[in-house]
């Protein structure tokens, strides 16, 4: 089951941030947060995982709260090409686990 | 990263048929799973595909109808058996623990499009 909360949908402004919230109340302490989107017609694509420090990469940006119980994703500057899906996972650190998807958020970035 | 490429990408399918879809990786991959993602909805674990024996498989999948191969570690294939208009979906093949990829991250090919008529 998933085990994460994510709003439905939502549209920014393209050049601004995008602001991505995802609540997963019932973490585990081994288990990190993970996040993928998926551009129409696309398999999904990796963007970036955490435990409890926030990460960075050329991608974006993870912010997990002290509790871990939420985690926003930051797409700093969002292109029209960052209009997707975007999929919140809890997962454990491990070969052999998989991911369980939820619904994820429809991102819509506007001109 | 790695490279998952997935044959056919897309194809229609007459009911009744089956269909076997491949997925190669060009580099050995510790784990291999197949997804399903209905249109309009998210992606759903069909099984894990294991490196010579039987695959696991989620509940509601069933080997008769998603018969699975992997013959080594870095190829597998999904077959759709007996199709009909139902089965219409996205297969995504996923892998994780490659030799170029650190801490286990799963990665997804581009998937096959399924259309039965």
């Amino acid at each position: 089951d998933a085990k994460t909360t994510q709003p439905p949908s939502m549209d920014c402004a393209e050049g601004r941030a995008a602001n991505l919230p995802c609540n997963h109340s019932t973490i585990s302490g081994n288990e990190y947060v993970y996040w993928y989107r998926q551009i129409h017609s696309q398999g999904p694509q990796y963007i970036i995982h955490g435990l409890k420090n926030n990460e960075t990469n050329e991608m974006a940006s993870l912010i997990i709260t002290e509790d871990r119980k939420s985690s926003t994703l930051i797409l700093p500057h969002a292109t029209l090409r960052d209009t997707a899906v975007y999929y919140c996972i809890v997962r454990v650190l491990a070969a052999g686990n998989k991911l369980t998807f939820g619904g994820g958020t429809r991102v819509l970035v506007k001109p | 990263s790695a490279v998952i490429s997935q044959k056919p990408s897309r194809d229609i399918c007459q009911r009744g048929t089956s269909l076997t879809i491949q997925c190669q990786v060009d580099s050995q991959v510790t784990m291999m799973f197949w997804y399903r993602q209905q249109p309009g909805q998210s992606l759903t674990l069909i099984a894990t595909a294991n490196q010579g024996s039987e695959a696991t498989y989620e509940s509601g999948f069933v080997i008769d109808k998603f018969p699975i191969s992997r013959p080594n570690l870095t190829f597998s294939t999904l077959t759709v058996s007996n199709m009909s208009p139902e089965d219409s979906s996205i297969y995504l093949c996923s892998v994780s623990g490659t030799e170029v990829i650190s801490g286990n991250t799963i990665y997804f090919g581009e998937g096959s499009w399924l259309t039965v008529v």
